[in-house]
């Protein structure tokens, strides 16, 4: 079965500095895909990014950016120059490529922005 | 983006009664849909997958004859809670997979909050 760790519950960034949140994955397969989505207090799932297993380049979107190592099964987020709005839950998840896979989600790193 | 709505994002109601709750692709068709639970302060537990025109498929622990799913279009799954009681007290979530894109793409809708006296 798929899993997914997240060892950090929590985490605090100096507003516009850099902080990585780390994730960790079990799998037998060799294609799937990973993802973090940000939980604000609204609620609302929102994708952040993501990531092909078979690509080898690190997935950046804007301010936000993995460290992708496939052979120890890690997918680290980067969140470079913090803003106050980055304050949420963040979740990290696995799915299996195919249209009807299920997303398994890790158990969540909650972010705090201190100004 | 694609838009998922959920409908409604509140709801009250007394021990023993059922509760529905919608989800809705808005510019999208969704042949398979995602039933999540969260409580507090935890993660999305996948409760079941919702199929167009078919049964459900319920994740192991999940007591189908409790949360009724039906995905009668391509646009709408309903998730009820049959014969509530406090302790399905929590916040529900769906997704839909929009097929059309290369990543076979997931979206969530902003949730229902679930509150059983």
């Amino acid at each position: 079965a798929q899993t997914v760790t997240q060892s950090q519950p929590e985490m605090s960034v100096q507003e516009a500095e850099t902080v990585t949140l780390s994730c960790t994955y079990d799998t037998s397969e060799s294609d799937y895909y990973l993802f973090w989505y940000k939980q604000p207090p609204s609620r609302q799932m929102i994708l952040v990014i993501r990531q092909e297993a078979y690509k080898q380049q690190n997935a950046t979107e804007n301010r936000f950016s993995v460290n992708f190592q496939k052979a120890a099964k890690s997918f680290s987020l980067k969140i470079s120059d913090s803003q106050l709005g980055d304050a949420a839950m963040y979740f990290c998840a696995y799915r299996v490529s195919g249209g009807y896979q299920k997303v398994t989600f890790g158990t969540g790193t909650k972010l705090q922005v201190i100004p | 983006g694609a838009v998922v709505s959920q409908h409604p994002s509140w709801v009250i109601c007394k021990s023993g009664t059922s509760v529905k709750i919608e989800c809705r692709s808005l510019d999208f068709q969704a042949t398979t849909m995602f039933w999540y639970r969260q409580f507090p302060k935890q993660s999305l537990m996948l409760m079941a997958t919702s199929n167009e025109g078919s049964k459900a498929t319920y994740e192991q622990g999940v007591e189908k004859d409790k949360f009724l799913i039906n995905h009668a279009s391509l646009t709408l799954s309903t998730l009820t809670v049959t014969s509530a009681h406090p302790e399905d007290s929590s916040f529900y979530i769906c997704s839909a997979r929009d097929l059309s894109t290369g990543t076979n793409e997931q979206f969530f809708g902003p949730g229902t909050r679930l509150t059983v006296l």
